[in-house]
């Protein structure tokens, strides 16, 4: 059972439109994280958040934006989509506690641009 | 940054053991290792998680020598559900902003055959 959602699973959009991937996390979890994976190829993190209205972004450079408003919530927003936008997209997140941390990763949304 | 090597992929049968090594020779002290599962078009998945000698949970075992410079996945009589991809993390990344970033390898492709 997830505690992390992610919407929408599946977009198929066309070039120039702005989209909004939502990521929900039910766990109280401080970091959050944006990592992008194309098919068969690894993970690449693009954004992560270790706090509200703290955002700061990962190794792989995105034209993707992020928000942390509130703790639970952790969108990714694309103003322009292009078709190289097209992959999928995985949200997770992890609480700090003694020792080590785990991450626990959302279904996934997965971009197509047209 | 303590940076992981694991073999790209490994083929088995059902009912085998399956022993996945990973190589991480700058491990930290605090370091600790974590493996995940990931499916075609899913998150990875938490697996499993240990500091040192051996740990074992319903489905796995990890193994870690004393010099925590690799780390040993074993999986008991794999089934074909078990083919997936198997990533192997190594610590959490303290950046000077005082966040933590988890970066994936390019893990092991594990193939089932019956």
């Amino acid at each position: 059972e997830a505690d992390i959602y992610q919407t929408p699973r599946y977009l198929v959009i066309g070039t120039g439109k702005k989209i909004t991937l939502e990521c929900s996390q039910t766990m109280g979890h401080d970091k959050m994280y944006w990592y992008q994976q194309d098919p068969g190829m690894e993970l690449h993190l693009i954004h992560y958040s270790y706090g509200v209205n703290s955002t700061e972004k990962g190794d792989l450079s995105s034209e993707s934006t992020v928000s942390r408003i509130r703790t639970e919530h952790f969108p990714l927003t694309l103003e322009s989509a292009r078709p190289s936008h097209t992959s999928q997209y995985l949200c997770a997140s992890s609480t700090s506690r003694a020792g080590a941390n785990v991450l626990t990763f959302g279904a996934g949304s997965r971009l197509t641009v047209l | 940054l303590a940076k992981t090597t694991q073999p790209i992929s490994m083929d088995s049968y059902e009912g085998q053991e399956v022993n996945i090594t990973c190589s991480h020779n700058n491990i930290a002290t605090n370091d600790y290792i974590t493996w995940y599962q990931q499916f075609p078009s899913q998150g990875p998945r938490f697996i499993i998680q240990g500091y040192k000698t051996k740990v074992t949970n319903e489905v796995a075992s990890l193994f870690i020598p004393a010099d925590r410079k690799s780390s040993t996945l074993s999986l008991p009589r794999v089934s074909l559900s078990d083919t997936a991809v198997y990533y192997c993390l190594v610590g959490d990344i303290w950046t000077t902003s005082g966040t933590y970033k988890y970066i994936f390898g390019t893990g092991t492709r594990l193939k089932v055959l019956a």
